[in-house]
């Protein structure tokens, strides 16, 4: 019953390199989102996938990009990473639009 | 941009306690609001969620209550406990860039004493 699962679970990141975050979920869900969480700011939508082969932008896309070509997993991808990505990010899936998120429990990344 | 309001930032009872945390809106067509539960170094857990033609929703030791023709909805917990410490997200349901999507309050961080 392992839900979502992503990897890694912390990173550090020195100014301008690149990762991919992964994510995955096994409930056959046919949405996945990822968020970022800063203090203060609660949790903002970076991209967004309504099925597999599709990707969307959300309320804070900049500097980030994402790919869904498996169903099971989404990837968010940081090209040349900013201080400002400094963030706690997490993924979720859902099997209706809008209802029911299933949280993965998030990768700590430090851009120094 | 659709928002959803939440208050207050963070909030600290004593055992026993009543908890209450409040959310209000402005989008008329959102159609469901949860409530999320986060621990540390946890992802947020669905709690509780309701829709807008009900004004009431009970499970176990906590509650919603709904407002509609205020645009607000609020989180009571009953007889708070230490292990109710969290971050609570209330969260709303609304069509955004063509598909349905949660957003998100910016939380509430409770402690509860002992």
């Amino acid at each position: 019953n392992a839900g979502v699962t992503q990897t890694p679970k912390f990173r550090v990141l020195k100014t301008g390199q690149s990762m991919t975050l992964l994510c995955a979920q096994d409930m056959n869900h046919e949405y996945m989102y990822w968020y970022r969480q800063d203090p203060g700011m609660g949790l903002r939508l970076i991209h967004y996938s309504v099925g597999e082969g599709t990707t969307a932008k959300g309320e804070v896309p900049d500097g980030y990009n994402v790919s869904r070509l498996k169903k099971q997993n989404f990837l968010l991808g940081l090209e040349s990473a900013a201080p400002s990505q400094t963030s706690v990010y997490f993924c979720a899936s859902s099997y209706m639009s809008g209802y029911g998120y299933t949280f993965g429990s998030g990768t700590r990344l430090t851009v120094v | 941009q659709q928002q959803v309001k939440q208050s207050p930032q963070s909030l600290i009872v004593q055992k026993g306690g009543i908890p209450i945390i409040n959310c209000a809106y402005e989008n008329t067509a959102f159609d469901y609001f949860p409530w999320y539960q986060q621990f540390p170094g946890k992802g947020p857990a669905l709690l509780i969620a309701i829709r807008p033609d009900v004004s009431e929703k009970k499970e176990g030791r906590f509650t919603i209550s709904f407002n509609k023709s205020a645009k607000q909805f609020s989180l009571h917990i009953m007889d708070s406990q230490p292990g109710d410490s969290a971050t609570y997200f209330c969260a709303a349901r609304g069509a955004q860039g063509g598909s349905e999507k949660l957003v998100f309050g910016k939380g509430t961080k409770l402690t509860v004493n002992p």
